[in-house]
């Protein structure tokens, strides 16, 4: 049972360059989101998802696409990559917000656009 | 705009002493507050959570203070020893709708 499984770890972009972060869980979870984490800001909802062909914007959405063809896969697509950008990438996934033991979070990605 | 403010951003603590941890919200529709727990390099992990029936969960050193009418909420770790030294979440959502908005995050150090 391997949980959220997030790749790659690491990454440095150059500006403009697009990518794709990989999220994988293994445990049947309907509920899926993205997350990134700066300094002071906490971890900051990129978009969620509550089921498969189901996706929704979170508070900060712009540069960012996803997709959830699957329910086991819920990837986030960096359009022309921004130094903004730079941050730790979180994935996370649960039967729902307030099950009783609450996100799955994955290990992150360390994401750094030069 | 945040819709859940953390506060304090960094905390030290005397090991054996209580670590207290507020939050506050806007948004009156939030009906679930978690807490998370990080430690360096890893992904956050739920430490304890309420709903706004109750005005007070404890489960062992920690218990989470909710104050409907001045929308806010606390986490009290009591006895607080170095293993607690981490970054601490609160966050918030409504219904089921899958969104759970965190605050800023406080980093906690205990020291021996």
């Amino acid at each position: 049972n391997a949980g959220v499984t997030q790749t790659p770890k690491f990454q440095v972009l150059k500006t403009g360059q697009s990518m794709t972060l990989q999220c994988a869980q293994d445990m049947n979870h309907e509920y899926m989101s993205w997350y990134r984490q700066d300094p002071g800001m906490g971890l900051r909802l990129i978009h969620y998802s509550v089921g498969a062909g189901i996706t929704d914007q979170g508070e900060v959405p712009n540069g960012y696409n996803v997709s959830r063809s699957t329910t086991e896969d819920f990837p986030l697509r960096l359009l022309s990559a921004a130094p903004s950008q730079t941050s730790v990438y979180f994935c996370a996934s649960s039967y729902s917000i307030a099950w009783a033991n609450g996100y799955t979070f994955g290990s992150g990605t360390r994401l750094t656009v030069v | 705009q945040q819709q859940v403010k953390q506060s304090p951003q960094s905390l030290i603590v005397q090991k054996g002493g209580i670590s207290i941890i507020n939050c506050a919200y806007e948004n009156t529709a939030f009906d679930y507050f978690p807490w998370y727990q990080q430690f360096p390099g890893k992904g956050p992990a739920l430490l304890i959570a309420i709903r706004p029936d109750v005005s007070e969960k404890k489960e062992g050193r920690f218990t989470i203070s909710f104050n409907k009418s001045a929308k806010q909420f606390s986490l009290h770790i009591m006895d607080s020893q170095p293993g607690d030294s981490a970054t601490y979440f609160c966050a918030a959502s409504s219904g089921n709708t899958g969104k759970l908005i965190f605050g800023q995050g406080t980093t906690l150090q205990v020291k021996p």
